[in-house]
Parts: structure tokens; C-alpha cells; sequence
């Protein structure tokens, strides 16, 4: 089974500061790796996937994440963050081996920017 | 433009009602998935689906239904039997392993 935590589960920061999101997961087979964003009541949009090869993922609105395969960590980063950046964000991973590609995320880390 | 079409956005819901959340696709889709979404908890895999007429429980499946008779469609029924509906869910759809296009969501209350 596949497990995503995320260590924190509210970011504040000032903006124009740079801002990192943690994400571990745990799978016993290779794994696809995704960062989703959630403004109020709405739905998740994609911000970036890691499928394979390089492990630096770069995704929209500046962000980027860096897949670890050995600390099992898929971290995502901003090195300026606006206030329109204030939203959830949630971490997903999906079985790579399996046949279904379910998705299993995390509870999600409220990303709230001050100005 | 494609996309996925969740309907409507606010539900309410009588005590012992069973009332049914719309979820339709245009993107040709094959998989398409419901998930329920609570403060804190992330979110959780009610039912999957990855060909017509065909569907999978998942992780919370208790007191919920589904359909596949469309590709196009795949209705989430929540039953008396859910003691606790209220919630914000969500429609996906998948047609390969590139990540989940979702809807906008419904937010269900029970009053």
C-alpha cells in the first residue's frame, strides 16, 4: 500500500519570500509523483508530475519539486511566492506498477502568503 | 472546451434522503473516479471506474452508489445509509498516467 504524509499542514510566509512544501511518500513498487493546487471551492489543478527521468519537475506559476528517491521525498519549492499563491496544496502518488493508477494524496498544506 | 461538469455546486439533504451528484466528462476519457473531501483529511477514494459498466469500490465505498452506463457519466449516489454526507466531492477523470483532470466539486450539506 501507498502512503503520502505531508509534515506540515499550514505554511505562512510573506510574500515575495521563498517557500518550500514537504511531501514523504512510502510505496513498494515505482511510483508517479504529483503536486495539485485547491483554491476555495474549487477543484484541483495540476501543477507538476514526476513520471521519470530528471528529478528536478518544473510545473506552472513558477513552482518546481525535486523527486528523492532515496529519502523517499518529493518537496515543492517556490523561490518568490505572490499573494495570488494563497491556496491548498496537496501531494499525490500513484502506483507505477499497478494497472489502475489510483491516486492516494495527502491531507495538504495550507499555503497562506501575508503581504 | 473539454472538461469535467459536476453538478450542481450546493446540495442540500434531508435526514434519510438518498440524493445524487452529476458528474459528467467530454474528454473521452476512459477512468473516472469519485473522491470526498474533508477539512484536514486530503482526499479519499469513494469509487473508481475504468470502463463502462464496470466499477470498483475504494477506500470509504460505505453508504454510497455509482454508475457507469456512459463513458461520458459516472452519477455518485449518496444513500440514508451514509451517516455523515456532509462534504465537498469531487469528479476525476484519467486517460493515461499523465494526472487526474478534475471537476469543480459539490459541496453537500445535511440539514
Amino acid at each position: 500500500a501507498q502512503s503520502v504524509t505531508q509534515l506540515d499542514s499550514q505554511v505562512p510566509v510573506f510574500e515575495e519570500a521563498p517557500v518550500e512544501l514537504r511531501c514523504n511518500y512510502s510505496s513498494s513498487v515505482s511510483v508517479y509523483l504529483f503536486w495539485y493546487v485547491q483554491y476555495p471551492n474549487q477543484g484541483l489543478q495540476l501543477l507538476l508530475k514526476y513520471l521519470s527521468g530528471s528529478t528536478l519537475v518544473k510545473g506552472i506559476n513558477g513552482f518546481e519539486a525535486e523527486f528523492n528517491k532515496s529519502q523517499t521525498s518529493f518537496h515543492l519549492r517556490k523561490p518568490s511566492v505572490h499573494i495570488s499563491d494563497t491556496a491548498e496544496y496537496f501531494c499525490a502518488v500513484s502506483d507505477g506498477g499497478g494497472s489502475n493508477y489510483k491516486l492516494t494524496f495527502g491531507k495538504g498544506t495550507l499555503l497562506t502568503v501575508n503581504p | 472546451d473539454g472538461g469535467i461538469t459536476q453538478s450542481p455546486k450546493y446540495l442540500f439533504r434531508k435526514e434519510g434522503q438518498n440524493v445524487t451528484l452529476s458528474c459528467e466528462q467530454n474528454l473521452n476519457h476512459d477512468a473516472m473516479y469519485w473522491y470526498r473531501q474533508d477539512p484536514g483529511q486530503g482526499l479519499r477514494l469513494i469509487y473508481y471506474s475504468q470502463i463502462v459498466n464496470d466499477f470498483q469500490k475504494g477506500d470509504i465505498a460505505e453508504g454510497y452508489s455509482v454508475s457507469r452506463e456512459k463513458k461520458e457519466s459516472f452519477p455518485l449516489t449518496v444513500t440514508s445509509a451514509q451517516k455523515n454526507p456532509t462534504a465537498f466531492y469531487l469528479c476525476a477523470s484519467r486517460q493515461a498516467i499523465y494526472g487526474y483532470t478534475f471537476g469543480s466539486g459539490t459541496r453537500l450539506t445535511v440539514v
